[in-house]
């Protein structure tokens, strides 16, 4: 049984363009989370979705920033414009249904850098 | 908002001894609270999870304890390792369900354990 897979691993992008980050949660699982950790900082939480759902989106900057899980393949993190705020490192993690035990299965994350 | 303290950035420890981890909190009881470990240039992974009903959880080497009046847990590894040297991470859930499954994380130990 696969993990949870993200894409690309490393991401470089220069400021203004744009970044896309990719997710595939472990088989069965149906929730999505994003984190992002900054240097010496801990995990904060961006955005809770389920397959075409934004569940909560409270840890997510206003602008530049959005999230999607469609109904088919991998949740997609997107961030246009980038700054050089932006660079951290980004990771997704999924759960089974509603209902189990709590704990998140973590992806090894993607590292953005923003030039 | 609710607040996670880890109170030590980095602990160093002998092989053969035990590490201990402390994580306050602030504000409300969580459901649940996680303990991850995080190598460096990997996500956290999930290491044990302890209810708000359960005083204390062992796995292998592994102990947590759980005190709701002291808005705390300790982390215990005996008999540590070399290969235990990594970034401990506590987290905590308001709930099981929805947006009180979201975690908050602390900044994480760094353990060090010496051969």
């Amino acid at each position: 049984n696969a993990g949870v897979m993200q894409n690309p691993r490393h991401l470089v992008r220069r400021r203004g363009q744009e970044a896309r980050l990719r997710c595939s949660p472990m088989k069965g699982h149906s929730h999505v989370y994003w984190y992002r950790q900054l240097p010496e900082e801990g995990l904060k939480f961006m955005v809770y979705l389920q397959k075409e759902n934004i569940i909560d989106e409270s840890g997510m900057p206003k602008e530049r920033f959005s999230a999607e899980f469609p109904k088919e393949g991998p949740s997609i993190l997107r961030i246009q414009q980038v700054v050089r705020g932006d660079s951290a490192a980004y990771f997704c993690a999924s759960s089974p249904p509603v209902g189990g035990p709590g704990e998140q299965y973590f992806g090894p994350g993607t590292r953005l850098t923003v030039t | 908002s609710q607040k996670i303290e880890q109170n030590s950035e980095a602990l160093n420890i002998q092989e053969g001894k035990t590490a201990t981890l402390t994580c306050n909190y602030t504000n409300y009881s969580p459901a649940y609270l996680q303990w991850y470990r995080q190598d460096p240039g990997r996500g956290p992974v999930f290491l044990l999870l302890i209810r708000e009903n359960e005083k204390e959880k062992r796995k292998e080497r592994l102990k947590v304890t759980f005190d709701t009046t002291l808005k705390q847990s300790l982390f215990h590894i005996t008999a540590s390792q070399p290969a235990d040297s990594a970034t401990y991470l506590c987290a905590l859930a308001k709930g099981y369900g929805g947006s009180q499954g979201n975690l908050i994380f602390g900044k994480g130990t760094k353990l060090s354990v010496k051969p």
